[in-house]
This record gives structure tokens, C-alpha cells and sequence, in this order.
């Protein structure tokens, strides 16, 4: 069964630095996703990503972070310069993207830990 | 604005009982339903999704869920739980479809005792 993959499964930086958290969607999902769990909070949308371009981001989705699709495979968040409130799991999603309601399938997650 | 509501942090329940993981959403619209379980260190896997038509919706390893309109409840169900039932589980909303962002719940953790 196709899945979403996620690198680095953990990745630990300090605070300042950049990072970035690379993803594979699911081969033929068209719209790709970024969501944020903070330890023992919900889990959070940050954005969402279609046809090159974003669609959607919340106001988390600063300055500080951007998402990039720069092959047919990869789909990448970075995030400039780190902060300590950064410190969180992230999970990337994708969907088919056909008309119509598409559930999302997650990824298992980089947990980003920021010093 | 969409936001979702899930009652309770953890539901304990004995193995071979039924279990309710309860949920109450509020939607401008109308609203498009998903619940998702996590297990430890692991994503969010995809259970069940209630899009329109009947209210009952089955999804996968035995857990259905019951839409009520009247009551924006979307309750998680199963008929005898399982000790392998045991994780997080999370609601979540989506008011334009799953192509749009999806919000979810704080979670429910699931407790199944042997």
C-alpha cells in the first residue's frame, strides 16, 4: 500500500539555525499538506500546497517558514531560523485531490527538536 | 471559523465492550467529518470519513461513527474493543472537502484493559 515518507524521523538543531523536513507524497496525491503537533497539544494545519503554489496557510505560517515541491517527488518545509517554540513533531499529508471530499494520508512524522 | 471538540482526554474501557469516543464539531457549512488514530511514534492513520447521505459510516478495523446533524456530534464507535484498539484518536472537520485544511480535536486517548 502506497505511504506518505518523512525525513529525517528526528532532527535536532539549535535555535537560529535552519532546517528543512523533506517528504514524499503519495505518488498520484496532487495536494500535499504541513501540520505541526506540539508535545501533548493538537495537532495544528500549517499549510497546504497545489499546482506549485500554496493554497491555503495559517497564521502560524510565518515568514520564517516556506514549503517547496522542487522535483516530481519531494515536497520540503523549511524553516529559516529556528526558534525554541519550533520544537515540535511535524507531519506531512497529501490527497488524491479529485472533486470532491479526499481524506488526508499522514506521514509518520519528523520530530524537530530546537536547543 | 471550524473547530471540533472532543470531550473527554481518555475513555477506559474493559476488551470485548463496546466503546463511544465522543465528538461535536462546529461548522459554518456543512461539514465533511474524518476520524484518524494514532498510535505511538507513529502518523495519523485514516479510519473513517462521513461525507453525505447516511449517517452511519463504517470504516476500517470494525470502528464506525454516527453523524447527528441535530446534535453536531460525531461519535467514534465499535462494537467489542479490542487491547490492539489502544492509541490516540482524533476528530477532525473539514469544511470545503479534504482538499482544504482539516482541523482537529485535541484527541482521546483510548485505553483498552485485558
Amino acid at each position: 500500500e502506497p505511504e506518505v515518507t518523512q525525513t529525517p524521523s528526528h532532527q535536532v538543531t539549535q535555535m537560529g539555525q535552519e532546517v528543512i523536513l523533506r517528504c514524499v507524497p503519495i505518488s498520484n496525491h496532487l495536494y500535499f499538506y504541513w501540520y505541526r503537533q506540539i508535545l501533548g497539544q493538537k495537532v495544528e494545519f500549517l499549510v497546504s500546497f497545489y499546482n506549485n503554489e500554496i493554497s491555503e496557510k495559517s497564521e502560524i505560517f510565518d515568514d520564517q517558514f516556506s514549503v517547496e515541491r522542487p522535483d516530481g517527488s519531494n515536497f520540503t518545509l523549511k524553516i529559516r531560523s529556528t526558534k525554541l517554540e519550533d520544537s515540535a513533531m511535524y507531519f506531512c499529508a497529501s490527497s488524491v485531490g479529485l472533486a470532491g471530499p479526499n481524506e488526508q494520508f499522514f506521514g509518520p512524522g519528523t520530530r524537530l527538536t530546537v536547543l | 471559523a471550524q473547530s471540533v471538540a472532543q470531550p473527554e482526554d481518555q475513555v477506559n474501557v474493559a476488551e470485548g465492550n463496546p466503546l463511544t469516543v465522543k465528538c461535536t464539531y462546529s461548522v459554518s457549512g456543512n461539514p465533511y467529518l474524518f476520524w484518524y488514530v494514532q498510535y505511538p511514534n507513529r502518523g495519523l492513520q485514516f479510519l473513517l470519513k462521513y461525507i453525505t447521505g447516511d449517517n452511519l459510516v463504517k470504516g476500517s478495523y470494525g470502528f464506525e461513527a454516527e453523524f447527528n446533524k441535530s446534535q453536531t456530534s460525531f461519535h467514534l464507535k465499535k462494537p467489542s474493543a479490542l487491547v490492539s484498539d489502544s492509541a490516540l484518536y482524533f476528530c477532525a472537520v473539514s469544511l470545503s472537502g479534504g482538499y482544504q485544511k482539516v482541523t482537529f480535536g485535541t484527541g482521546t486517548k483510548l485505553q483498552v484493559i485485558p
